[in-house]
């Protein structure tokens, strides 16, 4: 069984140039995660989907971020215009539920540096 | 808010020493308690978990145990070997993770 895919894996970007990233989560997962998480840190949620709607957003800065689930599998987070402090790794993952009890599982991720 | 509290953010042992990491959250509707090991510039993977319903689990080396009244848990890693070497992250409810720790273990 194939993972979370990811991609790109790295991206580095000039501030207030656009970025977007792409998750391909576990077959037959349909709650899909993205986080941020930066160095020494761990992950925080930006959005939570369930199939294709977004129940956890509280998170996402809605003036530069935005993403979308379409057909409720792959998912895509984007960042317009970048900033400086957007640099970090940006980790999607799925589960087979949304309750507390869903393990996870990580994608590889996507390392963005803002210049 | 839903907060966990991770503890220690670094620990150094010996090989073969015990290691034990402590997360305290707050929301006593927490019912699943995973912890997950980060590699330097990999994923975070589950490494072990528990239910609400236990008070300990074990896989091999490595331990959960959980104290509901007291809000916290903590996982117990024996006889360490420098591969146990990795930032180790506990998660509460759907998506609060803690700060992490930092674990080196010196051969």
């Amino acid at each position: 069984e194939a993972g979370v895919v990811q991609s790109p894996r790295y991206k580095i970007i000039e501030k207030k140039q656009p970025v977007a990233f792409w998750c391909n989560p576990i077959s037959g997962h349909n709650t899909l995660y993205w986080y941020r998480q930066n160095l020494g840190q761990g992950p925080e949620l930006l959005i939570r989907y369930e199939n294709e709607e977004a129940v956890d957003d509280s998170q996402l800065p809605k003036d530069r971020f935005s993403a979308e689930r379409l057909k409720g599998v792959d998912s895509t987070l984007k960042i317009q215009p970048a900033e400086l402090g957007d640099s970090a790794v940006y980790l999607c993952a799925s589960s087979l539920v949304g309750r507390q009890g869903g393990e996870q599982y990580f994608g590889p991720g996507t390392r963005l540096t803002v210049t | 808010g839903e907060n966990v509290e991770q503890h220690p953010s670094t620990l150094s042992v010996q090989e073969g020493d015990s290691a034990v990491i402590k997360c305290t959250y707050s929301d006593s509707a927490s019912n699943y308690f995973p912890w997950y090991k980060q590699e330097l510039g990999k994923r975070p993977q589950l490494i072990i978990d528990i239910r609400s319903n236990v008070g300990e689990k074990k896989d091999q080396r490595i331990a959960v145990t959980l104290n509901k009244t007291a809000k916290h848990f903590s996982l117990h890693i024996t006889e360490t070997q420098p591969e146990d070497s990795a930032v180790y992250f506990c998660r509460i409810n759907k998506f609060y993770f803690g700060s992490g720790t930092k674990l080196n273990v010196k051969p």
